[in-house]
């Protein structure tokens, strides 16, 4: 069983501030992270797909970063505004079944006005 | 339409009904897979059909049935659920061999009584 882990579960954050969580996953026979944005009420949509250590990726004002070697990834989103309210979920394909997606808890994101 | 689509969106049952979750995608990918999200717990795989063979299926109990008639079509036949099968069930598809995104679709939130 892979052990994927976001932290923290929830973040309340004030429009306008910047903000950042993390998800953990195992640091031997990586393959790649996947991000996931998920509002309420609609379907999860793909945000990244990282795949080599140090890679950056940045997608308007939200960003993420990858540690292979320790395992871990940072979601940042700058100058928070309401519509970044939603779940981020990160998702890590299990090599040792077919690649399957094993997501994360979530992080849940909530922006103040 | 685009993307990929579930019906119902919402289904109330009693615990002796038969029902069907239907899921359509119109991306073209050759795997669809069913999660069930249930409060407080992370997205857990239930069933994954690649080229329309069953390829996984994670200890789901029989209540469960699913069949994916085509490349395009999935369904879960449910009969006999329990109050604690109360949850949300997503549809998400592929391609495998590709990046291994999964595009979801807004989910079906069912309610045993």
């Amino acid at each position: 069983i892979l052990n994927v882990e976001q932290s923290p579960q929830s973040l309340h954050v004030q429009e306008g501030d910047s903000t950042n969580f993390t998800c953990s996953f195992p640091s031997s026979n990586f393959y790649a992270l996947h991000w996931y944005r998920w509002e309420t009420a609609k379907s999860p949509e793909a945000l990244f797909v990282m795949t080599l250590n140090g890679d950056e990726k940045k997608k308007g004002r939200i960003s993420a970063t990858l540690n292979t070697k320790e395992g871990y990834s940072y979601l940042y989103i700058k100058g928070s505004q309401p519509e970044d309210s939603a779940t981020y979920l990160c998702a890590f394909p299990n090599k040792a079944a077919g690649n399957k997606l094993t997501f994360g808890g979530g992080t849940r994101v909530l922006v103040k006005p | 339409e685009t993307g990929v689509t579930q019906t119902p969106r919402h289904l109330v049952m009693g615990m002796t009904n038969k029902k069907s979750l239907k899921c359509e995608q119109h991306l073209g990918h050759n795997a669809m897979y069913w999660y069930k999200q249930s409060a407080k717990k992370p997205l857990e795989l239930m069933f994954v059909y690649s080229l329309e063979e069953r390829v996984e299926n994670n200890s789901v109990p029989s209540r469960f049935s699913p069949e994916c008639p085509n490349s395009s079509h999935l369904f879960l036949h449910l009969h006999t659920l329990q109050p604690e099968d109360s949850a949300l069930y997503l549809c998400a598809s592929s391609q495998v061999g590709g990046s291994d995104t999964q595009y979801f679709g807004p989910g079906t939130r069912l309610t045993v009584l």
